[in-house]
């Protein structure tokens, strides 16, 4: 079956890099995604990689694509305390782009 | 793009009562769908909401506690009826535009005592 993992909590000091890592079971999946979702809010979508690229970039954010391993990861550089949230990791699975989520990364930076 | 409007934001209904959240797209939208977030948990589908027929639901979900419309190409409404607390969640509505992109609405904030 389809099944998302995420490390549970991340904790970095402002002006350093983050990476948040996931894993992905599906290897049909033709698209992946981060979403952050701040406090009491929807859910905000960062970036997504198509499932034939390696890497993807787009100012402060890098995602690197293993497809060999599934293993998706997100780079935060420079975090500011702007970028405390929750971030999932998603994969489409089947036909019709539903999207199957991991349980979320809680990014805490310290001032 | 797309723009997701969701009414209500939030609510507090009694238990056994049934609510409808109403999502509304900007743009004509291909697909749309509903999650549910429980607390301190991830997303989980809900169904997809289909134009003109009955919506296509996941396993462990069914028509009869989460009845779905969408009369249109831009407005789709669920339903969760004989509400218990367990059904305290948040609920989202997505929608895409024939692209990658899955856009998300601000979700309704249901608690059910």
């Amino acid at each position: 079956g389809e099944d998302v993992e995420q490390s549970l909590f991340l904790s970095v000091r402002e002006g350093d890099s983050s990476v948040i890592n996931c894993t992905y079971t599906d290897s049909s999946s033709t698209y992946l995604y981060w979403y952050k979702q701040e406090p009491g809010a929807g859910l905000q979508l960062l970036t997504y990689i198509f499932s034939n690229m390696d890497m993807k970039q787009d100012q402060r954010l890098t995602v690197l694509l293993n497809k060999k391993d599934k293993h998706l990861s997100l780079r935060i550089a420079d975090t500011q305390t702007g970028d405390s949230a929750i971030y999932f990791c998603a994969e489409t699975i089947g036909e019709g782009n539903k999207l199957v989520f991991g349980a979320g990364t809680i990014l805490r930076v310290k001032s | 793009s797309a723009v997701i409007s969701q009414k209500p934001s939030r609510d507090i209904c009694q238990r056994g009562t049934s609510l409808t959240i109403q999502c509304q797209v900007d743009s004509q939208v291909t697909m749309m769908f509903w999650y549910r977030q429980q607390p301190g948990q991830s997303l989980t589908l809900i169904a997809t909401a289909n134009q003109g027929s009955e919506a296509t639901y996941e396993s462990g979900f069914v028509i009869d506690k989460f009845p779905i419309s969408r009369p249109n190409l831009t407005f789709s409404t669920l339903t969760v009826s004989n509400m218990s607390p367990e059904d305290s969640s948040i609920y989202l509505c997505s929608a895409t535009t024939g692209t990658p992109i899955q856009y998300f609405g601000a979700g309704t904030r249901l608690s059910v005592l």
